[in-house]
């Protein structure tokens, strides 16, 4: 039973290219959620999916980032016109249902470089 | 007000030894779930324990166990019988009721096992 997976593991871009970052949830889930880590810092949550719609996107930044989760297909977290602000570890998790007691299991992260 | 705290930026405990890290959350939910996650050096977020507001005991998952303490608002994880392969960042988060269900994370405890 495949955890969550996220591609690809590093990810460099140069400043003004595009990122675009994907995340498989586990079988059955269909709840996804991205967050951003800063070195050293905690994890920041950044939106929340569910199959083709988006539920909570009070974290995302209002230009350049956009995620969608479509019916077939992985979730996509998509950063235009990158800056080096952007460098960070994005993670991805899924949940099998909305709730405060459904567990939260996280892809391994896609570390973006932007030079 | 931070939704999640721990006190801890750093702990050293030797081999053997258990070690309690600290997590005090602030919500006026009657309903949420508190998480810990391990963050090893390989970056990777692994899921330890889950305690529910609703739960009367402590949740245990083998070595790791959730001190739960509702009316201090504290979750402390314990770590029993500590190992080398412990050594890594510890976060606390905490996941509340419908319609605010991302996980909110706490800045995180750097635990090193010393041998």
């Amino acid at each position: 039973n495949a955890g969550v997976m996220q591609n690809p593991r590093h990810l460099v871009r140069r400043r003004g290219q595009e990122a675009r970052l994907r995340c498989s949830p586990m079988k059955g889930h269909s709840h996804v959620y991205w967050y951003r880590q800063l070195p050293e810092e905690g994890l920041k949550f950044m939106v929340y999916l569910q199959k083709e719609n988006i539920i909570d996107e009070s974290g995302m930044p209002k230009e350049r980032f956009s995620a969608e989760f479509p019916k077939e297909g992985p979730s996509i977290l998509r950063i235009q016109q990158v800056v080096r602000g952007d460098s960070a570890a994005y993670f991805c998790a899924s949940s099998a249902d909305r709730g405060a007691n459904e567990k939260l299991f996280f892809g391994s992260g896609t570390q973006l470089s932007v030079l | 007000a931070q939704k999640i705290t721990q006190t801890q930026p750093g702990m050293f405990v030797q081999e053997k030894e258990a070690v309690t890290l600290d997590c005090t959350y602030d919500t006026s939910d009657q309903s949420y779930g508190l998480f810990w996650y391990k963050q090893p050096s390989s970056g990777e977020m692994i899921f330890l324990i889950y305690q529910g507001s609703y739960d009367e005991q402590n949740a245990t998952e083998g070595r790791y166990s959730l001190n739960f303490q509702k009316a201090r608002k504290s979750a402390n994880l314990v770590i029993s019988a500590s190992q080398l392969g412990d050594s890594a960042m510890y976060f606390c988060a905490m996941r509340e009721a419908f319609g605010n269900e991302k996980l909110t994370f706490g800045t995180g405890t750097r635990l090193t096992i010393i041998p």
